[in-house]
């Protein structure tokens, strides 16, 4: 199926430091998700953006969809060790099924 | 959040036995349930979509004879991976998508089930 681009693959930061990352496409979605996954576990729910434009917070993490509703970020701030994870972004094209991104690894050094 | 359960969490089977695993929304009714497979380090590829009380529909690649689902309920949809072969060995994971404003665009995903094959 369809593909996001979703960059970057991986990091490595420092506790304390901000991350972002982001996802586009070249199909138009009406809904952005982001997802973290942990392993040996099923993606949470981070953040649901439904408007173009939109900006939302979720304690630290902050997510936007993009004006032409063909990209969308994710940031997260002052990270911690429990970010530590895989995050997905995720677009939702009407009523059928989600196209995943090929994920973000994300860790943290203490 | 919503919540989805799935059962079993692993499984290990011998080779040409068949696995059921269950997904259950268990706050909201899911008018659709998907059902991925994901292998190690890798994103979720979509296998099917399943709507109560109909067929579901596969994705391209994916044997319906093989990976048998049933939407018996708006809570319960149903994956067997029958004559399992080492090859199907994978993590499983279900989610579902709500009804009623609050869940509609959304979509919840289980904790996953990890089958192996022997």
């Amino acid at each position: 199926g369809q593909q996001l681009n979703q960059s970057p693959q991986s990091m490595f930061i420092q506790e304390g430091e901000d991350v972002s990352m982001n996802c586009t496409s070249s199909s138009i979605f009406n809904t952005w998700l982001w997802y973290k996954q942990d392993p040996g576990e099923g993606p949470v729910l981070l953040i649901a953006l439904y408007k173009a434009g939109e900006l939302t917070s979720n304690g630290r993490l902050t997510a936007q969809f993009g004006i032409t509703r063909k990209d969308s970020f994710l940031n997260i701030s002052a990270s911690i060790p429990s970010d530590v994870g895989i995050y997905f972004c995720a677009g939702l094209p009407g009523r059928r099924a989600l196209t995943f991104g090929s994920g973000t690894r994300l860790q943290v050094q203490p | 959040g919503a919540v989805v359960s799935q059962h079993p969490s692993w499984v290990i089977c011998k080779s040409g036995t068949s696995v059921k695993i269950e997904c259950r929304s268990l706050d909201f009714q899911a008018t659709t349930m998907f059902w991925y497979r994901q292998f190690p380090k890798q994103s979720l590829m979509l296998m099917a979509t399943s709507n109560e009380g109909s067929k579901a529909t596969y994705e391209q690649g994916v044997e319906k004879d093989k990976f048998l689902i049933n939407h018996a309920s708006l809570t319960l949809s149903t994956l067997t991976v029958t004559s399992a072969h080492p090859e199907d060995s994978s993590f499983y994971i279900c989610s579902a998508r709500g009804l009623g404003r609050r869940h509609t665009d959304t979509q919840y995903f289980g904790p996953g089930t990890r089958l192996t094959v022997l």
